[in-house]
């Protein structure tokens, strides 16, 4: 079973621009979750779909955040403008119907 | 408001003996708890997992202690091993009410030969 993919890896961009990034789940998993990961923290949940719905997004800054599952498989992150403060690891995690997650290897991205 | 909590960021501990990670958790809705590790440049990877109906879960080296009425549970390692070393996360679940992953800090386990 293919796991959780993740583009791109690295990416590094100046404040006030934009980033997408791009998960895919593993196949037939209709929880889809952003989390994004601080240096020295643990991941926060940004927003969770279940197939292409939004379940949660309470968490996600909306005026610079947004996200999409188009046909409730491949899903993008979006970041417009970028703050000094998003510089963190992105991670792209789906589930079945149990409670643990598959994470992909997340996307570090650094705002400078 | 950090409802998972992991007060020990880094543990140091030598190989053959055993590793105790702790985590308190704060909301007694959550009815799922599981332990994430993580190596450098890669995602967190399941571990072990423990219902709130239980208050022992086991799998070979592993073992997950959950005590409800201190809201705290803990991570055995027996014996530990210096492929280990790694960042462990605790994460609780409202699995019921729609199941989000809420992860505590992270603590460093350090394995020394």
């Amino acid at each position: 079973e293919a796991g959780v993919a993740q583009s791109p890896r690295y990416k590094i961009i100046e404040k006030r621009q934009s980033v997408a990034f791009w998960c895919n789940p593993i196949s037939g998993h209709a929880t889809l979750y952003w989390y994004q990961q601080i240096l020295g923290q643990g991941p926060k949940l940004l927003i969770q779909f279940q197939n292409n719905g939004v379940v949660d997004d309470s968490q996600l800054p909306k005026d610079r955040f947004s996200a999409e599952r188009l046909k409730g498989v491949d899903s993008t992150l979006k970041i417009q403008p970028a703050k000094l403060e998003d510089s963190a690891v992105y991670l792209c995690a789906s589930s079945l119907s149990q409670p643990s997650a598959n994470f992909g290897p997340g996307t570090r991205l650094t705002v400078t | 408001d950090q409802q998972v909590k992991q007060n020990s960021p880094s543990l140091s501990v030598q190989e053959g003996r055993i590793s105790i990670l702790n985590c308190d958790y704060t909301n007694s809705m959550f009815d799922y708890f599981l332990w994430y590790k993580k190596y450098p440049a890669e995602g967190p990877t399941f571990l072990i997992s423990i219902s709130s109906i239980k208050d022992k879960n086991e799998d070979g080296r592993f073992t997950v202690f959950l005590n409800k009425s201190a809201k705290h549970l803990s991570l055995h390692i027996v014996p530990s091993q210096p492929g280990d070393s790694a960042v462990y996360f605790c994460a609780a679940s409202d699995w019921g009410k729609g199941g989000k992953l809420i992860f505590g800090q992270g603590t460093e386990l350090s394995v020394k030969p």
